[in-house]
């Protein structure tokens, strides 16, 4: 199975920061490579696919870059409704797989 | 607009059975896989199974950790996705979502969840 490793595992932020989130695969994913964005007893939202597509109605503040087993989320600019919990997606190979979240305080 | 409601959530005793269900609406529901994710409570996200499309034969994948006790199927005259769940245990205790699978482009609709509790 591949594995995902997320890091930092929390992070405290102020508005207006640069944040910063990394996802690291076990084995070459490619590019199929998505993150979520979770807000507590919310379901999960699909911001990034392919590694770097924004997903529609998804503000352009949030990027994501990478291909192979390195990958990472920026937000260029943290506004008070980005804090929330971040999950990358495995959609290479099954199972498909998670990685452990990222938790996005507020400093 | 695209919605996803599920139901059939509940307490259940370990080694017992419960069967969940997942309406959609507001797309064609049969040209689109689907997928089981649960969460257990203050925990990550784990993918469940995907059910494939009549395209693709309707075929199932699912997580080793449900596999043998789980079973996905759909009913596109229904609009519907299930997951039927056997041999619960303790571990099983989660939010279950279901989710419009667009494959390699990720999970582009959730439903609000339904919650699963196994315990004595």
């Amino acid at each position: 199975d591949i594995q995902l490793t997320q890091s930092p595992s929390f992070l405290s932020a102020s508005v207006g920061d640069r944040v910063t989130i990394t996802c690291r695969a076990s084995q070459d994913i490619s590019s199929y490579l998505a993150w979520y964005q979770q807000k507590p007893g919310k379901a999960p939202k699909l911001l990034i696919y392919i590694a770097s597509t924004l997903q529609s109605g998804v503000p352009s503040r949030f990027s994501g870059s990478g291909s192979g087993t390195e990958f990472t989320l920026t937000i260029s600019s943290l506004q008070p409704e980005d804090f929330a919990t971040y999950y990358c997606q495995q959609l290479n190979s099954y199972p498909l797989t998670f990685g452990g979240g990222t938790k996005v305080e507020i400093k | 607009e695209v919605q996803l409601v599920e139901s059939g959530g509940g307490l259940v005793q370990p080694g017992g059975s419960l069967r969940l269900s997942c309406a959609a609406s507001g797309f064609t529901f049969s040209d689109h896989h689907m997928d089981w994710v649960r969460q257990a409570p203050g925990k990550g996200l784990e993918w469940v199974g995907r059910s494939r499309k009549k395209g693709n034969r309707y075929t199932t994948e699912y997580a080793a950790s449900v596999k043998g006790r789980f079973t996905i199927s759909r009913d596109d005259s229904k609009n519907s996705l299930y997951l039927q769940m056997n041999s619960l245990k303790t571990e099983d205790t989660a939010v279950y979502y279901c989710a419009r699978d667009s494959m390699r482009y990720g999970f582009d609709y959730w439903g609000q969840g339904t919650l699963v509790t196994v315990s004595s």
